[in-house]
């Protein structure tokens, strides 16, 4: 079965600083994505980035990349520059099929404080 | 535009009560969700389904029935609510096209009392 393992439940960045949040996966679908969704405290799931698992280069959105490293199953978020309103929850996830459909499997998320 | 509604967004009400929530998604995509937010915040899918048809029923309880009248709507029905059904849920949307990312919309945070 698939799942996520995220370990840090919180950080804390300095303003305009560069955090990592880890994410590992584990399955045995050789074909799967992993996304990185932003839940800010007004509670809206916001889609932030996509990495397939062919892909051969690192994902990026504007300040934000994904780190895969396949061989280590980890899918680490690198926010670059952070700022305040990135402070919020990050979940990274995973699809996983079934029955012809798929789902999202998710992390339990890591709390980011960004510090003035 | 809003791409996934639902509605209401806070939803507050006793034990026994049947309840239901609204989703509209109007991005044009065939498959809809059910994802339900606990109070640790752990997401877990409950339903989804592709152009109106069920194809995941993650062992939710019968209490809770899906329905999808269109592939742009999919509602949530709740019977006989219970303490423990107080969470937050969130419908969502994507393309039928495997490892693609789902669209949410802005949850509905049920209160059971």
């Amino acid at each position: 079965a698939q799942k996520i393992t995220q370990t840090q439940p919180g950080m804390f960045v300095q303003e305009k600083e560069a955090v990592t949040l880890d994410c590992t996966y584990d399955t045995s679908d050789p074909s799967y994505g992993l996304f990185w969704y932003k839940q800010p405290s007004s509670g809206e799931m916001i889609f932030l980035i996509y990495q397939g698992s062919y892909d051969q280069q690192n994902a990026t959105e504007g300040r934000y990349s994904l780190n895969f490293q396949k061989a280590r199953k980890s899918a680490n978020l690198v926010i670059s520059a952070s700022q305040l309103g990135d402070s919020a929850m990050y979940f990274c996830a995973m699809s996983a099929p079934q029955g012809g459909s798929e789902k999202l499997v998710f992390g339990k998320g890591t709390k980011l404080t960004v510090n003035p | 535009d809003t791409a996934v509604s639902q509605t209401p967004k806070y939803l507050v009400t006793q034990m026994g009560n049947d309840k239901s929530i609204k989703c509209e998604q109007n991005l044009g995509h065939d498959t809809m969700y059910w994802y339900k937010q606990d109070s640790k915040k752990f997401l877990k899918i409950m339903f989804s389904y592709n152009n109106k048809e069920l194809i995941i029923n993650e062992t939710v309880p019968n209490r809770f029935s899906p329905k999808s009248p269109d592939k742009a709507h999919l509602n949530l029905h709740i019977n006989s609510l219970e303490l423990g059904d107080s969470a937050v849920y969130f419908c969502a949307s994507s393309r039928r096209v495997l490892n693609t990312e789902a669209f949410f919309g802005q949850g509905t945070r049920l209160t059971v009392v």
